[in-house]
């Protein structure tokens, strides 16, 4: 079956690292996408890896590895905007997109 | 600018109501999509349109039905035989040319049903 796992909820302090895990069983695999979406509104995409390794853009990076089925998604230099959920979405043998149920990430002072 | 317009935000129905959500992009992009988003569940696919006239099913188009008769235009009708309607409902589209799965969502539309 096509399966997408990430944790539910986490919290983090502003200024701090935080690292959002998730791990897919899917049929097939053609790439990773992380999309951040705040309360009410539109998901926008931020990430995509279709080779092991670590994509780095500003305070955001993902990180893959294929053959754990695994990704993270790192976030430096938390700041309050940075309160959403983030979702992980694996686009698999037929080139359909799995998502995640999303982790809704909570920034404190 | 360019964007994805999806109208109404918020919408209301009575049991055994159809009801349209609208969706419109001014993007140029080819294929549009239709996901349903409920609390704890990853967004799941109801319709998708890789070009205009054609349409394919998603993975829960039972008591959903679209037309994709202009290219900037993909409305989506939520019939009466759908059992479970109330949802978050967002509509998307994207580029050929971009990567595969790199989407433009728009602000979604919040159907409950009474």
């Amino acid at each position: 079956g096509q399966n997408i796992d990430q944790p539910t909820e986490m919290t983090a302090t502003e200024g701090a690292i935080v690292q959002i895990n998730c791990t897919n069983q899917t049929s097939g695999f053609n790439g990773l996408f992380w999309y951040q979406q705040h309360a009410g509104e539109a998901p926008t995409f931020l990430s995509y890896n279709v080779l092991d390794g670590l994509e780095e853009k500003g305070r955001f990076s993902s990180f893959l590895s294929r053959s754990k089925g695994y990704s993270y998604l790192l976030l430096k230099e938390l700041q309050m905007k940075d309160s959403a959920s983030y979702l992980c979405a694996v686009l698999d043998s037929n080139y359909q997109l799995i998502w995640g149920a999303g982790t809704k990430l909570i920034i404190k002072p | 600018d360019g964007g994805i317009t999806q109208s109404p935000k918020y919408l209301f129905r009575k049991e055994g109501q159809n009801v349209t959500l609208s969706c419109e992009q001014n993007l140029n992009h080819d294929a549009m999509y239709w996901y349903r988003q409920d609390p704890g569940q990853g967004l799941r696919l109801i319709y998708y349109s890789q070009i205009v006239n054609d349409f394919q099913k998603g993975d829960i188009a039972e008591g959903y039905s679209v037309s994709r008769e202009k290219k900037e235009s993909f409305p989506l009708t939520v019939t009466s035989a759908q059992k479970n309607p109330t949802a978050f409902y967002l509509c998307a589209s994207s580029n050929q040319d971009r990567e595969v799965g790199e989407l433009f969502f728009g602000e979604g539309s919040r159907l409950t049903v009474l």
